[in-house]
């Protein structure tokens, strides 16, 4: 099945300067790769996500890359702001077993130092 | 209803005791999931359900596990006889073509 290696576990920027966390995927038929983050006390909240027809995606301070041929993709993260500390899990389908059933990394606690 | 919804948010169980977990998900929503979090992990699928079908209950990890979406909608995690390894929340997720949109989980705790 879909292995997905998430790093690092823990990051700490400050305010203002740049995030980025890295995933790689094991299963080449994954298409489609989303980001969460998950604050204390709630579900994971969908942030972005890319399809693998294509390599890079914006959302205002939030991008992801994705690398095919490498089997990686990353999340970026500019201007960081104090609400941005939460924990991101990447995210990968497994569309061979026929439903959009996702592989989860294992999280990277984001911490912003005012 | 805006979002997907779960109840109850807490629930402690004594080891033994069946516990039934409540997802309303996000009305038209075809496709729902079932996962599993440990405390400090990243969620883990448990089942998925079209419809009301139950089309992948690949990653139960036991019998004791069981889930129904018997009219498409709302649907039910089971537990029979908890056990202490069961203790993590549950999350349950919908979604109408990939994008999956998770409720803010029931936290099971077994003493």
């Amino acid at each position: 099945g879909e292995n997905v290696e998430q790093h690092p576990s823990t990051l700490s920027v400050q305010e203002g300067d740049s995030a980025v966390i890295k995933c790689t995927y094991s299963d080449s038929a994954s298409n489609y790769f989303p980001w969460y983050k998950q604050e204390l006390g709630k579900g994971p909240q969908l942030i972005i996500d890319i399809r693998s027809n294509v390599g890079e995606k914006k959302d205002q301070r939030i991008a992801v890359t994705l690398n095919k041929t490498a089997k990686h993709f990353s999340l970026h993260i500019t201007e960081t702001q104090p609400e941005d500390s939460a924990v991101y899990f990447c995210a990968a389908n497994a569309p061979n077993f026929g439903n959009e059933k996702l592989t989860f990394g294992t999280g990277t606690r984001l911490t912003i130092i005012p | 209803g805006a979002g997907v919804s779960q109840s109850p948010r807490y629930k402690v169980a004594k080891r033994g005791q069946d516990v039934a977990l409540r997802c309303d998900p996000i009305s038209g929503h075809v496709s729902l999931f079932w996962y599993q979090q440990a405390l400090g992990q990243g969620p883990e699928f448990l089942t998925y359900f079209q419809n009301e079908a139950q089309l992948d209950k690949s990653g139960l990890p036991s019998d004791r596990f069981f889930a129904e979406r018997p009219e498409g909608s709302v649907s039910t995690l089971k537990i029979q006889r908890t056990q202490q390894e069961d203790s993590a929340v549950y999350l349950c997720a919908s979604s109408l073509a990939q994008e999956a949109f998770f409720g803010q989980g029931t936290r099971l705790t077994v003493v």
